[in-house]
């Protein structure tokens, strides 16, 4: 099984919808959890952490669930310049800070 | 947010030369961290480097690779021995309150 597992799309929607993104990851006992953002051939950009009770920022709506070792973000009202690949990104171990990424997935959003 | 700066952003090296490859944190950083990124792959961790020693590598960190801190602010990455397969993009990254921020780059090209 992956580290961490994403479906890599692509995901084609119209602008002003809702999209939803899920990630899996193989190991319990991951403590930090990110999504991040990658444009074409460009560096990731930190989007947002999950924490266990859920965050939001804005459109953007990430959750995580322990017990299914699953995080999923969400993204509402879709702008053209959501087009990107999302990352999913975990910090597997307690007395590690590297990350491991999950292939990403890609969402094209059209007019 | 944190800027990282790396150079050069594109490197063409013929196959077995060495290459340097340069970060610099634009603020004070303790946590250093080289990933790469093969074209159409996920990114993957490379090495970790706090207080001027390794602290983690991967597999992939071979004795081919090596990195230092010279000056107190540049942190570099070098490989001594280039092969087709380094071909990569390679992402210098600092930790900031446990979320971690890219530079934009280098695109290296072994040919």
């Amino acid at each position: 099984r992956k580290e961490v597992e994403q479906d890599p799309g692509p995901f084609n929607v119209p602008e002003g919808a809702t999209v939803a993104f899920n990630c899996t990851y193989s190991n319990s006992a991951s403590q930090s959890f990110f999504w991040y953002r990658q444009d074409c051939r460009k560096e990731p950009k930190l989007l947002m952490s999950v924490y266990s009770s859920g965050n939001e920022d804005g459109r953007f709506t990430a959750q995580l669930n322990r017990a299914s070792q699953y995080i999923s973000l969400l993204i509402r009202d879709s702008k053209l310049s959501d087009s990107a690949t999302y990352l999913c990104v975990v910090n597997p171990l307690y007395n590690t800070d590297k990350l491991i990424f999950g292939t990403g997935t890609r969402l094209q959003v059209f007019p | 947010e944190p800027e990282v700066t790396q150079t050069p952003s594109h490197q063409v090296t013929q196959m077995g030369q060495e290459v340097i490859l340069r970060c610099v944190p634009i603020s004070n950083h303790l946590y250093f961290y080289w990933y790469r990124q093969i074209l159409g792959q996920k990114v993957e961790f490379l090495v970790s480097f706090y207080n001027n020693e390794i602290s983690e590598k991967s597999e992939i960190f071979d004795d081919q690779f090596s990195v230092e801190r010279p000056d107190g602010s540049n942190f570099t990455l070098k490989i001594r021995s280039t092969k087709l397969e380094d071909s990569a993009m390679y992402f210098c990254a600092i930790n900031d309150m446990e979320e971690a921020f890219f530079g934009q780059g280098t695109r290296l090209t072994v040919v």
